[in-house]
């Protein structure tokens, strides 16, 4: 069965610095990956997403990510965080076992921002 | 730009009676689906719908549930008898193909039974 494992359950960063949030996933065939992100009370905001060509995808809000099938793992990164990246950060993996998708999701990373 | 709207935003509800959800996805998408995040939970799937039927169900997805398009903009989740356990956010997404296009989620109804 699909899977995504986010080992993080909270990070802290202090504003300015890099930040990379870890997600693996397990998936039989080629995945299609994403990030969303979600701040309280709001919905889940899709920052990138991969379904294939360039390992190295970028998002929005400065936000990129590497797919490494050897590994696989889909990382997040942003090289320098501001206060309002503080959310919550969720790994999904796109399954189609149907031949219609549906998202597995990580428990997700809180992300803390520190000034 | 264009997004999923769903109402209401919360939505409080005595055990054993009926709740409907609402949703109105993004007018061009195909393919419309339900999600739940149970409070301090990953979020799950529950449904897929496309071309007026399911196209996947989770176990969530008891008969309890059933999720209708009744015109050309809304979708709807029902619990027929809620439970205190269905206390959760629900979230509607919808996307414009399956599989290579992402799905764009609203901002939730948090949903909560006494």
């Amino acid at each position: 069965a699909q899977s995504v494992t986010q080992p993080d359950i909270h990070i802290t960063v202090s504003e300015g610095a890099s930040l990379e949030l870890r997600c693996n996933y397990s998936y039989g065939a080629t995945p299609y990956l994403f990030w969303y992100v979600q701040s309280p009370g709001q919905g889940l905001q899709l920052l990138l997403k991969y379904f294939s060509g360039d390992t190295l995808v970028q998002g929005i809000k400065g936000f990129e990510a590497e797919f490494k099938r050897s590994q696989s793992s889909f990382n997040l990164r942003k090289p320098s965080v501001h206060w309002s990246d503080a959310a919550e950060y969720f790994c999904a993996v796109g399954a189609m076992n149907t031949g219609f998708q549906k998202l597995v999701f990580g428990t997700g990373t809180r992300l803390l921002v520190s000034p | 730009e264009p997004e999923v709207t769903q109402t209401p935003s919360h939505q409080v509800t005595q055990m054993g009676q009926e709740v409907i959800l609402r949703c109105v996805p993004i007018s061009n998408h195909l393919y419309f689906y339900w999600y739940r995040q149970i409070l301090g939970q990953k979020v799950e799937f529950l449904v897929s719908f496309y071309n007026n039927e399911i196209s996947e169900k989770s176990e969530i997805f008891d008969d309890q549930f059933s999720v209708e398009r009744p015109d050309g903009s809304n979708f709807t989740l029902k619990i027929r008898s809620t439970k205190l356990e269905d206390s959760a956010m629900y979230f509607c997404a919808s996307s414009t193909e399956t599989g290579n296009q992402p799905q764009h989620f609203g901002d939730g109804t948090r949903l909560s039974i006494l």
